[in-house]
């Protein structure tokens, strides 16, 4: 089955400082990936998805992520928090179909000023 | 990006009373639909899959009596919490798939029930 790890449940930055969001999947075949945001009461946002056309992948919002096959990672990266990005992450791996999801347990981002 | 919308978006109902949730897809036919649900400070788990015109399948431990999910049309799918209890309070989302291989999944907006 597929599985995603998301290493920290809270991370806190300073505004303009790098941001980095762990994520591990486990699969036996490259899977899709997916990086979603989540506002408080609100549902989830696409940031960036992985479908094996590049391991980097470049997101909304300044956001990206690198497919690592070897360290079976794709880590969230922004090279400058802002104060909105704070929120709730997601994530998620597919599976072949690229519909059915299963979603690590997120990482609540705190940006202080 | 296509458009899942949920309604309604946030809904407070007494104990013993049922509620139904909608998820349309706006621009998209959608041949399967899914619900999460997600408690506070938690992540979103699967509660199950609806395919239009069958029965839902549903994961391990949801109680299907409980849970009624319906998808009689390409575009809608509800889900009716039936006999509510506050233990049922929790933040529910839907998505929705045109069902093509390599296609994401589009998330709605999310219902948030609160059993009083």
């Amino acid at each position: 089955a597929q599985s995603v790890t998301q290493l920290g449940s809270h991370v806190s930055v300073s505004e303009g400082a790098l941001v980095l969001l762990r994520c591990n999947y486990s699969s036996s075949v490259p899977p899709y990936l997916f990086w979603y945001v989540q506002y408080p009461n609100q549902g989830l946002q696409l940031l960036l998805k992985y479908t094996s056309a590049a391991t980097l992948v470049k997101g909304i919002n300044g956001f990206e992520a690198e497919f690592k096959k070897s360290e079976t990672s794709f880590h969230l990266t922004k090279p400058s928090a802002h104060m909105s990005d704070a929120a709730e992450y997601f994530c998620a791996v597919s599976d072949d179909t690229g519909n059915q999801f299963y979603f690590g347990t997120g990482t609540s981002l705190t940006v202080i000023p | 990006g296509a458009v899942v919308s949920q309604h309604p978006s946030w809904v407070i109902c007494k104990s013993g009373t049922s509620v139904k949730i909608e998820c349309r897809s706006l621009d998209f036919q959608a041949t399967t639909m899914f619900w999460y649900r997600q408690f506070p400070k938690q992540s979103l788990m699967l509660m199950a899959t609806s395919n239009e015109g069958s029965k839902a399948t549903y994961e391990q431990g949801v109680e299907k009596d409980k849970f009624l999910i319906n998808h009689a049309s390409l575009t809608l799918s509800t889900l009716t919490v039936t006999s509510a209890h506050p233990e049922d309070s929790s933040f529910y989302i839907c998505s929705a798939s045109p069902g093509q291989m390599n296609t994401e999944a589009f998330f709605g907006q999310g219902t948030r029930l609160t059993v009083v």
